[in-house]
């Protein structure tokens, strides 16, 4: 059974505190690895996809890592906004059609 | 502006209701997705489409049944043999779905409720 396992479930931080959490995936048949941002009341939205062991991909203060060997992603915020409130998602693909989506880390950034 | 669309926005289902779910998308993408969320757990694939006039069941399809006449087009039906029919629904589409590295783009979702 194919599984992918985010952690923690929830955090909360404080305004302008860095931030980071994990996406753990099969290690083997690997294919891509996808994030997803999920506010409240919207629809996701994707933030990045990697499929190269290494992958290092960026986009304003979110950045994230991919270790295809060991399975795991890192997604790393810095400076976090209220704005950045949502749950992330990771989404693992093995090269069959199917995608199978973690559970999400919901984040809440107080202001 | 392209995007997908679902509708409507919550939906109650009585019992031995079948209820349809809309899914609409401008984006001129090939696939669709439907998938189910739970408390706790992630998105389960009830249904893919990756061209017109044909679908595959995905993880979780009993109790449901899709239809792709139409490019634009993905309705959810669900009937009244699945049990527990409460979640929150999300439609997806992506460009060719052949791909798997292609991202998915996701409607706003429709939340299901049983009376």
């Amino acid at each position: 059974i194919l599984n992918v396992e985010q952690s923690p479930q929830s955090l909360h931080v404080q305004e302008g505190d860095s931030t980071n959490f994990t996406c753990s995936f099969p290690s083997s048949n690997f294919y891509a690895l996808h994030w997803y941002r999920w506010e409240t009341a919207k629809s996701p939205e994707a933030l990045f996809v990697m499929t190269l062991n290494g992958d290092e991909k960026k986009k304003g203060r979110i950045s994230a890592t991919l270790n295809t060997k060991e399975g795991y992603s890192y997604l790393y915020i810095k400076g976090s906004q209220p704005e950045d409130s949502a749950t992330y998602l990771c989404a693992y693909t093995n090269g069959g059609f199917k995608t199978i989506f973690g559970a999400g880390t919901r984040l809440f950034v107080k202001a | 502006d392209g995007g997908i669309t679902q509708s409507p926005k919550y939906l109650f289902r009585k019992e031995g209701q079948n209820v349809t779910l809309s899914c609409e998308q401008n984006l001129n993408h090939d696939a669709m997705y439907w998938y189910r969320q739970d408390p706790g757990q992630g998105l389960r694939l009830i249904y893919y489409s990756q061209i017109v006039n044909d679908f595959q069941k995905g993880d979780i399809a009993e109790g449901y049944s899709v239809s792709r006449e139409k490019k634009e087009s993905f309705p959810l039906t669900v009937t009244s043999a699945q049990k527990n029919p409460t979640a929150f629904y999300l439609c997806a589409s992506s460009y060719r779905g052949t791909a798997t590295q292609e991202t998915q783009y996701f409607g706003p979702g429709t939340r299901l409720l049983v009376l």
